[in-house]
């Protein structure tokens, strides 16, 4: 089973500032096909989790450009620029290069 | 427009089996290269991948609960029924259903989960 890590556990962040939290996988997520097999989700408080970035990389539709995700083999962040209200919630990484599919802890992002 | 709920019970007793379904509307589970996932969340802690259906009748189990779960889906209903055997207090946790979802890059499949019901809260307690 691959194992998720993510740093830090929790985030406190002035608004307008940016944030960084970094996801580590026990194992290589890189396919043969030459992408990551990494996504980051984002859980608002009381809510369902909604997909923010896929393939390590890629934003989902309707996702602002202040979210980033870049990485590569083992080691990945996602990164969000100018934090508004908004974006507080858990984020999670998740593995779905090998079953079973595993998250994060999840980071919890909150305003200061 | 996608949407997926849960449905079922709320409160279950240990050892008996649990079954939710999963209803979704905006697409169908007979299109080629659609899925439907279960993931849980025990509260206050992580998500956690269950299991998955796909279009062509593949299913996919996480390796530590295997032997408990069980996937159906009805493509004429637009639903996907989990069931769980055995439960334990340890099993309550909000359980989700998300549509899984296929896209080509290059001739190469790739998947992710892009439409999550509202969960529903189990509670395992005699």
């Amino acid at each position: 089973e691959i194992v998720m890590t993510q740093s830090p556990l929790s985030l406190p962040v002035t608004p307008g500032e940016s944030a960084s939290i970094s996801c580590r996988s026990s194992q290589s997520l890189l396919h043969s096909n030459g992408n990551h097999y990494l996504d980051w989700y984002l859980q608002k408080p009381g809510k369902s989790p909604q997909l923010l970035i896929y393939l390590g990389s890629n934003r989902a539709s309707g996702v602002p450009d202040r979210f980033s995700g870049s990485g590569s083999g083992t080691d990945f962040t996602l990164k969000i620029s100018r934090v508004e209200a908004e974006d507080v919630g858990v984020y999670y990484c998740l593995q779905d290069l090998q079953i079973p599919y595993t998250f994060g802890q999840g980071t919890k992002l909150e305003i200061k | 427009q996608i949407t997926l709920k849960e449905s079922g019970p709320t409160l279950v007793k240990p050892t008996q089996t649990l079954t939710l379904t999963c209803t979704f509307s905006g697409f169908s589970l007979s299109t080629n290269g659609v899925g439907v996932g279960w993931i849980r969340q025990p509260p206050g802690e992580a998500l956690e991948w269950l299991a998955l259906t796909y279009w062509d009748d593949d299913e996919r189990y996480s390796p530590s609960l295997k032997s408990r779960l069980t996937v159906t889906k009805d493509t004429s209903k637009n639903q996907v029924v989990l069931t769980m055997t055995n439960m334990d207090p340890v099993d309550t946790a909000t359980y989700y259903c998300a549509r899984r979802r296929s896209f080509k890059i290059s001739g190469w499949t790739f998947w992710d989960f892009d439409y999550w019901g509202q969960g529903i809260l189990v509670t395992v307690s005699s």
